[in-house]
């Protein structure tokens, strides 16, 4: 089936530090989400990226549209406590069961104080 | 609060017994989605319905049987199931089939 590879599977990093994330992809995809998922609870949506090249900014986070269409990138500036948890890439087709997401298995943050 | 409320939260049940899980959306959103979250795999997609139909079934096992009354409520029926499972399972809603989706909080399932 259709997959995603999302790195680093996990991170653990000092509060104050920028952390990066990527999914990739051997197809290419119409939008890009990403997510972050706290323990005992559902998926959140960050971002949405809908053309090529994109880099949109929700905060202190910034999700690109990878120009190849086959990748997305998620940045995290000055990472706080409240940033732990797992943070999935998910890919989207437009059109019939292609409007399915594709989900990455998910890179768990971990921030220390 | 993400507008998509899933209930129980939590079920332990054996392989012989029946329930249900249910889920309201109040997002006023046309397509509903019901998803298996294991450890360490990716969220599997089970079922979709887009106002009101199933258009969607991806191989799941007769055991588990969606229901979907209207736009805001999706069911999924458990029945004989086994110990594998055992896993988050997540609603989600979206306008279309082609826009973001969002989720509820799940239901922990544990078969014993």
């Amino acid at each position: 089936g259709q997959q995603l590879n999302q790195s680093p599977q996990s991170m653990f990093i000092q509060e104050g530090e920028d952390v990066s994330m990527n999914c990739t992809s051997s197809s290419i995809f119409n939008t890009w989400l990403w997510y972050k998922q706290d323990p005992g609870e559902g998926p959140v949506l960050l971002i949405a990226l809908y053309k090529a090249g994109e880099l949109t900014s929700n905060g202190r986070l910034t999700a690109q549209f990878g120009i190849t269409r086959k990748d997305s990138f998620l940045n995290i500036s000055a990472s706080i406590p409240s940033d732990v948890g797992i943070y999935f890439c998910a890919g989207q087709r437009y059109g019939g069961s292609q409007g399915n997401l594709i989900f990455g298995k998910g890179t768990k943050l971990s921030v220390k104080p | 609060e993400t507008g998509v409320t899933q209930t129980p939260r939590h079920l332990v049940m054996g392989m012989t017994n029946k329930k249900s899980l249910k889920c309201e959306q109040h997002l006023g959103h046309n397509a509903m989605y019901w998803y298996k979250q294991s450890a360490k795999k990716p969220l599997e997609l089970m079922f979709v319905y887009n106002f009101k139909e199933q258009t969607e079934n991806n191989s799941v096992p007769s055991r588990f049987s969606p229901e979907c009354p209207n736009s805001s409520h999706l069911f999924l029926h458990l029945h004989t199931l086994q110990p594998e499972d055992s896993a988050l399972y997540l609603c989600a809603s979206s306008p279309s089939r082609n826009q973001p989706q969002h989720f509820g909080d799940g239901t922990r399932l544990s078969i014993l």
